[in-house]
């Protein structure tokens, strides 16, 4: 069974530009993850979509946004990038989180560098 | 707020023997998840363990084990027989209805 894939591997980008991040979740997941691992200050977790809604997000500015599509894949928009966006992006698929015990399982991961 | 914290930075065990990372949480919540991540240098975050609070009996998978203390807010991860592709970071992870919260991270070395 295919794990949770991202893509680009890699990415750099210059101040105020714009990227997109991509992820597709293990096939019958529904509910789709997004963390930001930045240097010295560990995982974040950004936003969590499921079954095409938005449910939650965390504690970052709104040039932060997202979507999921309907076969469950989502993207990572980030607009007017800051130096300090620099990060890994980490995308995580669980099935429906109606239920609690449900684990997260992780993507290999987009290394945005913004210069 | 829920918080986690993992108070050794680093730790460092030989080949075969056995090494326990700490972890510590706080929440007002009866019913939760726990998971150990471990990653290795090539970043993917990949699923140790993990524990549910309503089960009292701790949770093992083959070398790894954890002691879960739930009074005492305790999650430590015990690796028995440490081999050399142990070595990696290793996060403490809580579960709230949706989210992980993680720990800062314990880096384990494992010397031959």
């Amino acid at each position: 069974e295919a794990g949770v894939t991202q893509s680009p591997t890699h990415l750099i980008k210059t101040r105020g530009q714009q990227v997109t991040l991509r992820c597709s979740p293990i096939s019958g997941h529904t509910s789709v993850y997004w963390y930001q691992q930045a240097l010295g200050l560990g995982l974040q977790f950004l936003l969590w979509y499921d079954e095409g809604e938005e449910r939650n997000r965390g504690n970052f500015p709104p040039r932060f946004s997202g979507r999921q599509f309907p076969n469950y894949s989502s993207e990572l928009n980030v607009n007017a990038l800051e130096l300090e966006d620099s990060a890994l992006y980490l995308c995580a698929s669980s099935p429906s989180t109606s239920l609690r015990r449900e684990t997260q399982y992780f993507g290999p991961g987009t290394r945005l560098l913004v210069l | 707020a829920q918080t986690v914290t993992q108070s050794q930075p680093e730790m460092s065990v030989q080949e075969a023997e056995t090494v326990t990372l700490s972890c510590t949480y706080d929440t007002s919540e009866s019913d939760y998840y726990l998971f150990w991540y471990k990653q290795p240098p090539s970043r993917q975050m990949i699923l140790v363990i993990r524990q549910e609070a309503y089960k009292q009996q701790n949770a093992t998978e083959n070398r790894f084990s954890v002691n879960f203390q739930k009074a005492a807010k305790s999650f430590s991860l015990k690796i028995s027989d440490s081999q050399l592709g142990d070595a990696a970071m290793y996060f403490c992870a809580y579960k709230d209805t949706d989210k992980l919260i993680f720990g800062t991270g314990t880096r384990l070395q494992v010397f031959p």
